[in-house]
């Protein structure tokens, strides 16, 4: 069935440096991948997002790559700050204005 | 612009209640979405309406949940009667329900949070 597999589960880096965070989607039918970054106890917010017809996308310090071929995408923080400090989830859709595919999430911790 | 919005942001109820969890959308979204997020998971999506038609509900426990959207606005989400494996937030989302640019960005509301005993 329908699948994302989101790694890693945690993540801490030092403030300054640079955040990874790695996702996997099983049916090749999805187009659309957005990424929802959630603080505690408060709703996902989108943050960024991009369609198969694109192979990367920024928005300041954040970047999504997406290959298409190996059924990959990944969203990139540089310079992560303590307020980057979250759980982000990684989802995709099988159709666009489909029901969105999410990922376990990784919680990432920013420290100063 | 005005959120999603969702009652009550929290609830604890003996197994074998019953509940019901009320979402208004962005005003104008045709689309509305309920999401089951329990602890240390993303959240899976429970019934998709378009308007007031339901477009997705294959993950719904149909012999306990029960959703509808009178009217293509507000929407209900009913728990009955309650399992301890409901525990969860209940999120409600809501978008455009068209292509703008391709995409059809989901807004999320604050949801609420069940927990069963």
């Amino acid at each position: 069935g329908e699948n994302v597999e989101q790694h890693p589960s945690t993540l801490s880096v030092q403030e300054g440096d640079s955040a990874v965070i790695k996702c996997t989607y099983s049916d090749s039918a999805s187009n659309y991948f957005p990424w929802y970054k959630q603080e505690l106890g408060k709703r996902p917010q989108l943050i960024i997002d991009i369609r198969s017809n694109v192979g990367e996308k920024k928005d300041q310090r954040i970047a999504v790559t997406l290959n298409k071929t190996a059924k990959h995408f990944s969203l990139h923080i540089t310079e992560t700050q303590p307020e980057d400090s979250a759980v982000y989830f990684c989802a995709a859709s099988i159709r666009i204005r489909g029901k969105l595919i999410f990922g376990q999430g990784t919680t990432l911790q920013v420290k100063p | 612009e005005a959120g999603v919005a969702q009652s009550p942001r929290y609830k604890i109820i003996e197994k074998r209640q019953s509940v019901a969890f009320w979402c208004n959308p962005i005003s104008g979204h045709a689309t509305l979405y309920w999401y089951q997020q329990i602890l240390g998971q993303g959240p899976k999506l429970l019934i998709q309406f378009q308007n007031n038609g339901v477009v997705d509900d294959s993950q719904l426990p149909k012999d306990r949940f029960s959703a509808e959207r009178l009217k293509g606005v507000d929407s209900t989400l009913k728990i009955q009667p309650a399992k301890l494996e409901d525990s969860a937030v209940y999120l409600c989302a809501s978008s455009l329900g068209r292509l703008a640019g391709g995409t059809d960005t989901q807004y999320f509301g604050p949801g609420t949070r069940l927990t069963v005993l």
